[in-house]
């Protein structure tokens, strides 16, 4: 199966801060078809995981534009500019190019 | 309003079934492929099933191949996971989440997801 390894496993942050989130495959997320399917959920403290990146890149409908998804390959990093506090909870990578999809570990945004 | 409401958690005995449900609505839920993802207490998520839009095709992970069985019946609007010889290990709080068919191509895309449902296996 692939491994998504995130980290770093807490990013504690000071809010207007940038944060970046680290997600490494173990193997190369392109797909035959050319396409990386590569996600990114945030779950906030108490609730479900809502979606905020797909393919790499692109921003989910009505997810803010600080939210800035990177890579390509095996290397993938979610930027966070200007960390508000709705922002803070538990950052999961998942990829769905090879079978069984897989989620990483996660990553918590916390305050310093 | 899009909504995803799962029931039919509870507390079983290891061996037992059980069959979990997610009521859907605000949405067309034929055009959906729905999700099932799990999250074991105090750690991270695992996807378990997808189910493709007119359910005839499925997709598990080994772990619970074999033993869980994802369905739809798009006239109740409604998507289940039956499963079977339930494990310690299957313990988790089981979320149910969409995939309009309009990103299919798009990857998961899992853009909404149920509040949860959750199984305890114990004896």
């Amino acid at each position: 199966d692939v491994v998504l390894t995130q980290t770093p496993v807490a990013q504690p942050v000071t809010l207007g801060d940038q944060a970046s989130i680290s997600c490494r495959s173990s193997q190369s997320l392109v797909h035959s078809n050319g396409n990386t399917y590569l996600e990114w959920y945030l779950q906030k403290p108490g609730q479900s995981p809502q979606l905020l990146i797909y393919k790499v890149s692109n921003r989910f409908s009505g997810v803010p534009d600080r939210f800035i998804g990177s890579g390509s390959g095996s290397d993938f990093t979610l930027k966070i500019s200007r960390v508000e506090p709705e922002d803070l909870g538990v950052y999961y990578c998942f990829q769905a190019t090879h079978d069984p999809n897989t989620f990483g570990a996660g990553t918590k945004l916390e305050l310093k | 309003e899009v909504q995803l409401v799962e029931s039919g958690g509870g507390l079983v005995q290891p061996g037992s079934p059980l069959k979990l449900s997610c009521a859907a609505s605000g949405f067309t839920f034929s055009s959906n492929w729905l999700n099932w993802i799990r999250q074991a207490p105090g750690k991270g998520l695992e996807w378990v099933a997808s189910i493709n839009p007119d359910g005839s095709s499925t997709y598990y992970p080994d772990t619970v191949k074999g033993r869980f069985v994802v369905s739809k019946d798009n006239a109740k609007n409604t998507g289940y996971l039956q499963m079977n010889n339930l494990r310690s290990e299957d313990t988790a709080m089981y979320y149910c989440a969409r995939t309009d068919d309009y990103y299919s191509g798009d990857g998961y895309v899992m853009d909404a997801w149920g509040q949860g449902a959750s199984v305890t296996v114990s004896s």
